[in-house]
C-alpha cells in the first residue's frame, strides 16, 4: 500500500512568516510530486509540481524534494491570511498512469 | 479554462437508495477520476477511466460502480447507499500524458 503522510495540523504562523509544510511518502518508485491547495468547501487546486531533487521556486512558493529521504516540502514565504487553507501533498508512481496518491493534508492558519 | 462540472452539489439520500453522481468535462480529456474526501484521510481514489467504456478500480471501489459512455461524462453510482458513504465526492479529469489534474467543485452526499 502506497502511503503519503502529512501532519494534519493546524499549523499556525503569523502574517509575513515562512510556513513550512512537510510530506513523506513510502513508495521509492514515486516520480512526480504535487502540492494542492484546498480552501474550505472548495476543490483542490494545483499550486506546485516537482520532479527532480532540489528546490523549485514559483513566486512565494518553494517546493523541495529529497528522494533519498522520501521527503517533499512546501515553503510559503511572506505568508498571508489568504494562504490559510489545507495543503495536500500528492505523489505519482512509475507506471501509475495519472493516478495520484494523496496525503491527508495539513491545515495552515496564517494569523494577521 | 478547463471546466469540470458536478451537477449535484448537495444531496441527501436514504440508506438503500441508488445514487447517481454525474460529472462532465469540457476539455476533451482522456482521463477521468472519482475521489472521495473524508477528514484526515485525504482524497482516496474510487475509480479511474482512461477512455470511453474503460475503467480501473482505485483504492476503495467497494460499494461503487462507474459508467463512461461518452468521453466527456463520467458517472459514479452507489447501487445501495449506506451511511458510511456519507462524504464529499470529487470528480477530476486530465489529458492522458499530462500531470495536471483538474477537479470539479465536489458533491456533498449525506446518507441517512
Amino acid at each position: 500500500q502506497k502511503e503519503v503522510e502529512q501532519n494534519s495540523g493546524p499549523l499556525s504562523v503569523p502574517e509575513g512568516a515562512i510556513a513550512s509544510l512537510n510530506c513523506t511518502y513510502s513508495d521509492r518508485g514515486s516520480q512526480s510530486f504535487f502540492w494542492y491547495r484546498q480552501y474550505s468547501g472548495k476543490s483542490p487546486e494545483l499550486i506546485m509540481s516537482i520532479y527532480s531533487n532540489g528546490d523549485k521556486e514559483d513566486g512565494r512558493f518553494t517546493a523541495q524534494l529529497n528522494k533519498a529521504s522520501q521527503y517533499v516540502s512546501l515553503l510559503i514565504r511572506d505568508s498571508q491570511p489568504s494562504d490559510s487553507a489545507t495543503y495536500l501533498c500528492a505523489v505519482k508512481s512509475w507506471g501509475a498512469g495519472n493516478m495520484l496518491t494523496f496525503g491527508g493534508g495539513t491545515r495552515l492558519m496564517v494569523k494577521p | 479554462d478547463v471546466k469540470v462540472t458536478q451537477s449535484s452539489r448537495y444531496l441527501v439520500k436514504r440508506t438503500g437508495e441508488k445514487v447517481f453522481l454525474e460529472c462532465v468535462q469540457d476539455m476533451d480529456h482522456e482521463n477521468m477520476f472519482w475521489y472521495r474526501q473524508d477528514p484526515g484521510l485525504g482524497l482516496r481514489l474510487i475509480y479511474f477511466s482512461y477512455d470511453v467504456k474503460m475503467k480501473e478500480k482505485g483504492d476503495i471501489p467497494e460499494g461503487y460502480s462507474v459508467s463512461r459512455e461518452k468521453k466527456e461524462r463520467f458517472s459514479l453510482i452507489l447501487e445501495s447507499a449506506s451511511t458510511n458513504q456519507t462524504s464529499m465526492y470529487l470528480c477530476a479529469s486530465s489529458l492522458a500524458r499530462e500531470n495536471t489534474i483538474y477537479f470539479g467543485e465536489g458533491s456533498w452526499l449525506t446518507v441517512v
